[in-house]
Formats: structure tokens, C-alpha cells, sequence
């Protein structure tokens, strides 16, 4: 069965911090792995990674993937409040499983 | 171009009550699939679709049952609600899982009481 994990379940930071959230995942037949950011409706993507390594970038946000580690971090730099939401990360397969997602909340 | 368009957007249904979502989407994508999204919660997979024709179940199946007669359509019936089914209902598609970005309808509250 597969599996997406993600850490922590929720994070509070002050405006302007670093953040890092975590993606782990088990699955067979790994071709890409998903962020999405989700405020109050429906998820918006943030990144597609195929390529162990090769980081994406948008703006203050970053994404990059550790095939070896089965892992991806999502970065997010100078925090504003409208980057309060949760974050999901899912690994297409035939199902699209989703990781139960972090929730982060930016205090001004 | 549309995208993802689910009706209704809001419904409150009393137990024992059945209804149908609809999810219609008008850009040729084989995948289709239904989750459900509760309070605080990530999102978990109801039943999905890999094309016309075909469902298959996801991790939460139970209590729910999915059409998908027409590639644009992929309906999602509740046949008796129950409370326990009160929460956000998100339809998805692509054109090939992995290989492509998901594209999700504006979400259904649903409110069993």
C-alpha cells in the first residue's frame, strides 16, 4: 500500500521566518511527487519533482527531491502571513494519494 | 475553459436522505476521482476513475458509489447519508496520472444532520 507522510502536522512561525516542511514516501513505481498549497478551498499546485536533486523554484517558495532518502522538502523563505494554509504533497500513481498535509500558521 | 466545475457547491441533507455530486470537467482527462476532506484533515481518497467506464475504490469507499458513463462526468451518490458523512467534497482530474498537474473543482460542503 502506498504511503505519504508528511512533518510536521502543524507548524506556527512568526512573519518573516524560514520555514521547512517534510514529504516522505513509500510507494512503487515512483514517477513524480505533488505540492499543493490549500487555504480555505481547493488545493492549488505549487510544484511537480521528478528529478532527484534539481531544486524548483517560485518566488520564496523551493521544492526539491531525495530519491535516495524517498523524500522531498518544501522551503519557504521570509514568511508573510497570506503563506498561513496547508500544504499537501501526494505521489500520482493510478490512485493520487495525498499525505495528511501541514498545517502552517504565520503570526504578524 | 471551465476546468473542474462540481455542483451543488453547498447542500444540507437529513439522515437517510440519498443525493448525487456532480463533477464535470471539459478538458479530455482519463483520471477522475473523489475525496473527502474533514475538518483539520488532509485529504482522502473516496473512488476514483482511470476512464470511462471504470471506477475503482479508494481508501474510504464505504457508503458511497461513483459513476463514470460519460469521460467529462463522474458522479458521486450517497444512497442513505449518514452524519458521519458531513464534510468537504473535492473532485480531481488529469490526463495521466504522474505525468501531468491534478486539476480540482471548487469543493462541495455537505452537511448531514
Amino acid at each position: 500500500e502506498d504511503k505519504v507522510v508528511q512533518s510536521p502536522l502543524s507548524l506556527v512561525v512568526h512573519e518573516g521566518d524560514t520555514v521547512t516542511l517534510n514529504c516522505s514516501y513509500e510507494v512503487t513505481n515512483f514517477r513524480s511527487l505533488l505540492w499543493y498549497k490549500q487555504e480555505k478551498k481547493a488545493p492549488t499546485f505549487l510544484f511537480m519533482l521528478t528529478s532527484s536533486g534539481i531544486e524548483k523554484k517560485s518566488g520564496r517558495l523551493s521544492s526539491i527531491l531525495d530519491k535516495k532518502e524517498l523524500s522531498s522538502i518544501l522551503n519557504i523563505t521570509a514568511t508573510q502571513t497570506g503563506d498561513s494554509a496547508i500544504y499537501l504533497c501526494a505521489v500520482p500513481r493510478e490512485k493520487l494519494t495525498f499525505g495528511t498535509g501541514t498545517r502552517l500558521t504565520i503570526i504578524p | 475553459n471551465a476546468g473542474v466545475t462540481q455542483t451543488p457547491k453547498f447542500r444540507v441533507l437529513k439522515t437517510g436522505q440519498s443525493m448525487t455530486l456532480l463533477c464535470a470537467q471539459d478538458m479530455n482527462h482519463e483520471y477522475m476521482y473523489w475525496y473527502r476532506q474533514d475538518p483539520g484533515m488532509g485529504l482522502r481518497l473516496i473512488h476514483y476513475s482511470v476512464g470511462e467506464g471504470t471506477t475503482a475504490k479508494g481508501e474510504v469507499p464505504d457508503g458511497y458509489n461513483v459513476s463514470r458513463l460519460k469521460k467529462q462526468n463522474f458522479l458521486l451518490g450517497l444512497e442513505s447519508a449518514a452524519p458521519s458523512q458531513t464534510s468537504v467534497y473535492f473532485c480531481a482530474s488529469t490526463r495521466d496520472n504522474g505525468n501531468y498537474g491534478y486539476t480540482f473543482g471548487s469543493g462541495t460542503r455537505l452537511t448531514v444532520v
